[in-house]
């Protein structure tokens, strides 16, 4: 069974960097696979970020493209987000997704929150 | 804001028939992209409903549905039950020139009443 995992600090400082990582397991992913990140900010409905590829290749939302960075670590089988200059409008629960590249998520995991805050 | 329209909300009696609406534009669901729709229950992981328009992944049972047509889609829930609560988005591809990419809906919520 195909199973994700955030993880990563729940207070962040406004101007500061997010970091997130996603652990995969039961699944290699250097298969052929897009790995993305989702948001939901408080009351609000989903917002895709951006994927990265099992090849490395990356795919940004354009109007964050500026501030996120998407990479993959194959030998910790994870995939990670970096978000800079946060402000609280990032503040989210933050998911990460499998797209069997078909372009829809068929495994997500849990869900990190994620507050930026001073 | 989302570029796929759904209603806020709908509700229904256990056992009856739901639809949700999911309203796209030439650039999403009117080129041709597929609709995918996710059932999001409190405190758990959104889950595939349907994908590709119409086809269920394994273990989702078939009282959920879902078709497209022109720039809008639909899913409907058929014997509605009291687990069906909760927030149900449909999900596309956009190719706008400013703004591309996987894009969500704006979310329904279902009360079983």
């Amino acid at each position: 069974q195909v199973q994700l995992q955030e993880s990563g600090p729940g207070l962040v400082e406004p101007s500061e960097t997010l970091s997130l990582t996603c652990t995969v397991s039961g699944d290699s992913i250097s298969s052929n696979h897009y790995w993305s990140w989702i948001r939901q900010p408080p009351g609000k409905g989903l917002e895709w970020l951006g994927y990265v590829s099992y090849s490395g290749n990356t795919n940004y939302k354009p109007s964050l493209k500026s501030r996120v960075t998407i990479s993959l670590d194959t030998s910790k089988k994870q995939f990670s987000l970096k978000m800079k200059s946060v402000t609280p409008a990032d503040t989210a629960v933050y998911y990460c997704a499998r797209d069997d590249t078909s372009g829809h998520f068929d495994y997500w995991g849990q869900g990190t929150l994620v507050t930026v805050s001073s | 804001q989302s570029v796929l329209t759904q209603p806020p909300s709908v509700s229904g009696a256990p056992g009856q028939r739901v639809t949700i609406s999911c309203t796209g534009s030439r650039s999403n669901i009117g080129a041709g992209y597929d609709v995918n729709w996710y059932q999001h229950l409190p405190g758990t992981a959104p889950r595939l409903l349907i994908f590709g328009n119409s086809n269920r992944p394994s273990g989702v049972p078939d009282r959920f549905s879902g078709s497209k047509s022109g720039t809008s889609a639909s899913l409907a829930i058929t014997g509605l039950q009291a687990e069906d609560e909760g927030d149900y988005y449909c999900q596309s591809y956009d190719s706008s020139l400013n703004d591309s990419g996987y894009v969500f809906g704006t979310g329904t919520r279902v009360t079983v009443l």
